[in-house]
């Protein structure tokens, strides 16, 4: 399996620009994950979902930031407008639920600056 | 409500000095407790993880942590470091509510130095 596959790696914008960063989970994978690392503030759980249904996004910071999950094997997660505070490095994972589960698998993260 | 907390937030070391990187943690759920390592601008990757059975575990790269109920700990240790084992440690413990959420510590620098 190829992992948790997240585009762009990296990604450069002005203020006010809109940002869509995207993820692939792992195949059959039933759990999705959005974060955010800063150096402020750690590591940051935006939002999850299970089965493509948003669980709990009550880590996301304002209505600038939206996700969607339209089907088992894509996610994006949108900021606009986009400012500089919005600068960090997201991360994508997924898990499948079962027992003995609950690990998380990471992509290698989308760097985001906002000029 | 269940939390994680990293008790050093750097650990310098010497190559091939011995380690431990502590974590405590509350849970009101059943306990599962994981490490991860993130590589210099990489994502996290799983270490090891406890979810039941032997409070010894052993994970990649010869680490190991030791699960102990009585003091909410559990600590990673590795006997001998080198200078590749410089990264950023994390230990998390699973959330509540019946989902696969992970409630991450705020993670521990370890530099190794020659």
């Amino acid at each position: 399996d190829a992992g948790v596959i997240q585009s762009p790696r990296h990604e450069v914008t002005e203020m006010g620009q809109e940002v869509t960063l995207r993820c692939k989970p792992i195949s059959g994978h039933d759990y999705l994950f959005w974060y955010r690392q800063t150096m402020m503030r750690g590591l940051e759980l935006l939002i999850y979902f299970n089965n493509n249904v948003p669980i709990d996004d009550s880590g996301m910071p304002e209505d600038r930031f939206s996700a969607k999950m339209p089907n088992a094997s894509f996610s994006t997660l949108k900021i606009q407008p986009s400012e500089p505070r919005d600068s960090a490095v997201y991360f994508c994972a997924s898990s499948f639920a079962q027992r003995g589960g609950h690990e998380q698998f990471f992509g290698p993260g989308t760097r985001l600056t906002v000029l | 409500a269940q939390s994680v907390t990293q008790l050093d937030s750097q650990v310098p070391v010497f190559e091939e000095a011995p380690v431990e990187l502590r974590c405590n943690y509350s849970s009101s759920v059943s306990v599962y407790l994981f490490w991860y390592v993130q590589y210099p601008n990489q994502g996290l990757q799983l270490l090891l993880k406890y979810l039941s059975g032997s409070t010894l575990v052993k994970g990649i790269n010869g680490f190991e942590a030791e699960f102990n109920k009585s003091q909410t700990s559990f600590h990673l240790r590795k006997p001998s470091v080198h200078i590749s084992d410089t990264a950023e440690y994390f230990c998390a413990v699973r959330g509540d509510g019946g989902y696969n959420k992970l409630i991450f510590g705020a993670g521990t620098r370890l530099a190794v130095h020659p």
